[in-house]
């Protein structure tokens, strides 16, 4: 099961800003990542330790993570936004991987 | 370029094995932990299993611990998962992924295409 919880969708209008929750007792202690994934790709790393972009990664992408809760911030959503966006961490204290279930980014 | 290529996947008997493989190119794979995620139809993604690199460690989820066993050849670029008493909850789209640094676990910045595993009589 997904320990990570997330919205399961969301819907932005082109030009606003999507902020995308992770919620887990004290996240804020851990790094967390973020992967949006379109349709038949591979995920793709947004936002990774919290706060950094990978290279090619817009800075419309950022992140933050605190107390019990991270959260994706992608400013002036446009339309090739739209996909689906989960986090992800390594939990040093169960020794896993733990996966969100996913928010669907919808772009009206 | 990074490649990664699974292959193994099939349909098979609840009880049954299958060892998926995943082949690893473009990349010093020997220096890089490993992992394999795991897809099941309308879910979410699952985390299986990551091997260190030097294969001295192997942690599992909770789901297949005692049944998965992860391995590798360095010498051969290949990545493993060993899979025993399968059932229905295991059909997925199984994935390796490499992690963005290879003294890390996570994050993945690169994945397989995936190989499908059905279990099912």
């Amino acid at each position: 099961s997904n320990l990570l919880t997330q919205p399961p969708s969301l819907s932005v209008a082109p030009g606003q800003t999507a902020r995308i929750t992770c919620e887990l007792n004290n996240i804020g202690s851990r790094s967390v990542h973020w992967y949006q994934r379109k349709p038949g790709q591979a995920p793709v790393v947004v936002v990774y330790d919290d706060t950094d972009r990978p290279s090619g990664i817009p800075e419309r992408f950022s992140g933050s993570n605190s107390g019990n809760r991270a959260t994706l911030i992608i400013s002036r959503v446009e339309a090739g936004d739209e996909a689906d966006y989960f986090c992800q961490l390594w939990d040093n204290s169960l020794d896993h991987v733990l996966f969100g279930g996913g928010t669907k980014l919808t772009v009206l | 370029q990074v490649q990664l290529v699974e292959s193994g996947g099939g349909v098979v008997q609840p009880g049954g094995s299958l060892r998926l493989s995943c082949a690893a190119s473009g990349f010093s794979f020997r220096t890089y932990g490993m992992n394999w995620v795991r897809q099941a139809p309308g879910k979410g993604l699952e985390w299986v299993a990551f091997l260190r690199a030097d294969a001295s460690n192997a942690y599992y989820g909770d789901s297949v611990k005692g049944r998965f066993t992860i391995s590798r050849d360095n010498s051969k670029n290949s990545l493993f998962l060993q899979m025993n008493s399968l059932g229905v909850e295991d059909t997925a789209i199984y994935y390796c992924a490499r992690p963005i640094e290879g003294d890390r676990t996570v994050p993945f910045d690169h994945w397989g295409q995936g190989t499908l595993v059905t279990v099912s009589s």
